[in-house]
């Protein structure tokens, strides 16, 4: 069965920081890796997905790493800002009997102080 | 596109009552997925649809719980009876594919008294 974890748990850095958030996954065979913002009280926002034959994803200030065959992914924010301030959560398209599924990790919460 | 719409918002009832749940696709997806949010277990995928169909229920807690997709443009998520451990926020996601980025609703909070 597909797991996936995210460390830590929560983080809190000063504006203009770059940092690094961290998933892994216990089974490489995935279709791809979705990374996603979720606001207090709100649904989830696509911020990049991955697919399985891609080492790399940019969008602005975010990139996002895959390395499959270790099972892991990284999120990397430069130059953070109070805005950047949200749970960010990892899932992976995870195939089990046929079927495609999204398994999520359980977020790292981050706080960007001004 | 407006997005994935969900109704209602924000949803209290009493334990035993039955509840309805509703979500709009975006137009052209052709994948929908229900999901449920807790602290405890964190996001849970329920059921998805293709192309209307039920495709993995799997993941649907017990019998209490049904969800249909009568066209491609509408789907509910039924509770009946309900019970206080339902109280969680269920997102409705949809995608041009199963495998394919997928888009959230705002979500519904629940709230079993």
């Amino acid at each position: 069965k597909q797991e996936v974890t995210q460390i830590p748990a929560a983080l809190s850095v000063p504006e203009g920081e770059n940092l690094v958030l961290n998933c892994s996954f216990t089974d490489s065979a995935i279709y791809n890796l979705q990374w996603f913002r979720q606001d207090p009280g709100k649904g989830l926002t696509s911020l990049l997905l991955i697919q399985s034959s891609q080492r790399e994803q940019t969008s602005g200030r975010l990139n996002a790493s895959l390395d499959k065959s270790s099972g892991r992914s990284t999120l990397y924010i430069a130059a953070s800002q109070p805005g950047d301030s949200a749970t960010y959560l990892c899932a992976v398209s995870d195939v089990q009997g046929g079927s495609e599924k999204l398994v999520f990790g359980k977020g790292t919460k981050l706080t960007v102080n001004p | 596109d407006a997005g994935v719409i969900q109704s209602p918002r924000h949803e209290v009832t009493e334990m035993g009552q039955e509840v309805t749940l509703r979500c709009k696709p975006i137009s052209g997806h052709n994948s929908l997925f229900w999901y449920r949010q807790t602290m405890m277990r964190g996001l849970e995928l329920l059921i998805y649809f293709n192309n209307n169909v039920p495709i993995d229920d799997s993941g649907m807690p017990e019998d209490r719980f049904s969800a249909k997709m009568p066209n491609a443009s509408f789907s509910t998520l039924k509770i009946q009876p309900s019970e206080p451990r339902d109280s969680a926020v269920y997102f409705c996601a949809s995608s041009f594919d199963s495998y394919n980025e997928q888009f959230f609703g705002p979500g519904t909070r629940l709230t079993v008294l």
